[in-house]
C-alpha cells in the first residue's frame, strides 16, 4: 500500500538554526512527492515537489530530495526565519489518479 | 477564479442537523478533492472527483456523508445528521493534472455543537 510516515512534532528552532523534518514513504510505483505548508489559519499550500528519483525540489530555500534508496523525501532550511513558523506536510502521489497520502504533519515553531 | 473558493469558512451547526459545504475549484482543473482534517491529525480523504467519471468515494467514512459535482465545476458536501465527531476542517483541493500537486482552499471549519 501507499503511506508517508513523517517526523513527529513539534519543533521549536531559534532564529537560523538549520531545519530538518523528516519524511519517509511506502509506495507501489514510482510516486512523485510534495511538501505542503500550512500557515496559522490558512489553508494548505504547495512548498515544493519532485517528481522521479534524484530530482530536488526547492522553494523559498527549502529543499527535499527524492532519494528512491532510502524511501526518503526529508525537508531542509539552512537558516529558518520567524515566517517560517507553520505546519508541513508531506504527501506522496501513487500517480494511480486518486488521492494524494499525506503525513500527520510537524508543527514548526521558530522563535527570535 | 484565481484561486479555490470554499464557503462558509467557518460554520457552526447543533447535533442531527445536516449541513452543505461548497467548493468552487479553478476554473479549468478536472479534477477536485475533498479531505478531512481533525485536530492533531492528518488529512483524511474523502472523495474524489475527475472530469465525468464517477467519483472515487472510498474515503467516506459512513453514508451521512455524500458529495456531488456539478457541471464539472463546483462541488457539495453534505453531512447529514451530523455528529460531534464531524467536527473537522473540510477541505477542498482541484488540480489539472496531479503530478502538479493540487491547490487547496482555505477550507471550512465544522463544529458541532
Amino acid at each position: 500500500g501507499n503511506s508517508v510516515t513523517q517526523m513527529e512534532g513539534p519543533v521549536t528552532l531559534s532564529e537560523e538554526a538549520f531545519l530538518t523534518i523528516n519524511c519517509t514513504y511506502t509506495a507501489t510505483g514510482y510516486p512523485s512527492l510534495f511538501w505542503y505548508v500550512q500557515y496559522p489559519g490558512e489553508g494548505l499550500q504547495l512548498l515544493l515537489k519532485a517528481t522521479k528519483a534524484d530530482d530536488k525540489g526547492s522553494n523559498k530555500g527549502f529543499e527535499a530530495t527524492y532519494r528512491k534508496e532510502t524511501t526518503s523525501f526529508h525537508l531542509e532550511k539552512g537558516s529558518v526565519q520567524v515566517s517560517d513558523s507553520a505546519v508541513y506536510f508531506c504527501a506522496l502521489d501513487a500517480n494511480t489518479g486518486n488521492q494524494f497520502y499525506f503525513g500527520t504533519g510537524t508543527s514548526l515553531t521558530v522563535i527570535p | 477564479g484565481a484561486g479555490v473558493s470554499q464557503s462558509p469558512s467557518n460554520k457552526v451547526t447543533e447535533k442531527g442537523k445536516d449541513v452543505e459545504l461548497r467548493c468552487d475549484p479553478i476554473s479549468g482543473h478536472t479534477a477536485l478533492y475533498w479531505y478531512r482534517q481533525s485536530l492533531g491529525q492528518g488529512l483524511e480523504f474523502l472523495i474524489y472527483f475527475q472530469g465525468n467519471s464517477a467519483p472515487d468515494k472510498s474515503g467516506l467514512p459512513s453514508d451521512r456523508f455524500s458529495a456531488e459535482r456539478t457541471g464539472g465545476s463546483v462541488s457539495t458536501l453534505t453531512i447529514q445528521r451530523t455528529q460531534q465527531e464531524d467536527s473537522a476542517v473540510y477541505l477542498c483541493a482541484s488540480s489539472p493534472d496531479s503530478r502538479w500537486g493540487y491547490t487547496f482552499g482555505s477550507g471550512t471549519r465544522l463544529t458541532i455543537v
